[in-house]
């Protein structure tokens, strides 16, 4: 089975500080993506990535930047946290089939809180 | 623009069939996927439609009309399991991939 891990489940932080949040997956997938999920709002993309040092801006890059050395791990980064962006945050991979059209599989997820 | 449009909450009974319906107007399509997803869990992989007509995979089956911008997921013999958000997506293009707000799904004994 297909394993996205990711580094926290609950994260409290201040308005301000520099967030990381780290996902990892363990089946050589080339995609990788960070979404947000907020009630009442479909899963928005804050970026993805389709190899290695490759990024792509998603719906809502803004406030964010991602973070690709190895092929399995996927950083996501809030430079200045703001209260905003207090949301669950999804990490997923898939196989790169020349498209989105391989099942995307989720992490399960990190319950940000800032302050 | 892009618009997926689902109900946001829907109501079973144990043991009987519910279908859920998404609806969308997107600039291409090439597939859509369903995914259910429990209370504080991940989204997991449910179907894949490219193509007009069923997919049926035990109790779920999924059903696309291309020319109508239509899809419903439809589950059998509903468990008190089942209950959770089936949100549904749609592959724009090649890279884009754009989501519905997801169906409550709740079922009662």
């Amino acid at each position: 089975d297909v394993k996205v891990t990711q580094s926290s489940r609950y994260l409290v932080k201040r308005t301000g500080e520099k967030v990381f949040l780290e996902c990892v997956q363990d089946m050589d997938h080339e995609n990788m993506f960070w979404y947000r999920q907020d009630p009442g709002l479909g899963l928005r993309l804050i970026y993805f990535s389709y190899d290695v040092k490759m990024k792509e801006k998603g719906d809502i890059p803004e406030g964010y930047s991602v973070s690709r050395e190895k092929k399995e791990r996927f950083s996501l980064i809030l430079e200045s946290a703001s209260t905003n962006q207090t949301s669950m945050y999804l990490c997923a991979s898939s196989f790169n089939s020349d498209g989105f059209n391989s099942p995307l599989h989720f992490g399960n997820g990190t319950r940000l809180t800032v302050t | 623009g892009q618009n997926i449009d689902q109900p946001t909450e829907m109501t079973a009974t144990e043991g009987a069939i519910v279908q859920i319906n998404c609806t969308y107007q997107t600039s291409g399509f090439n597939g859509l996927f369903w995914y259910q997803q429990h209370a504080g869990e991940a989204p997991t992989f449910l179907s894949y439609n490219v193509l007009d007509g069923l997919e049926e995979k035990g109790r779920f089956s999924s059903f696309l009309s291309r020319s109508k911008g239509y899809s419903y997921l439809l589950l059998k013999e509903l468990q008190m399991k089942d209950s959770a958000s089936y949100l549904c997506a749609v592959i724009v293009g090649n890279y884009q991939l754009i989501w519905g707000a997801g169906t409550k799904l709740i079922i009662k004994p």
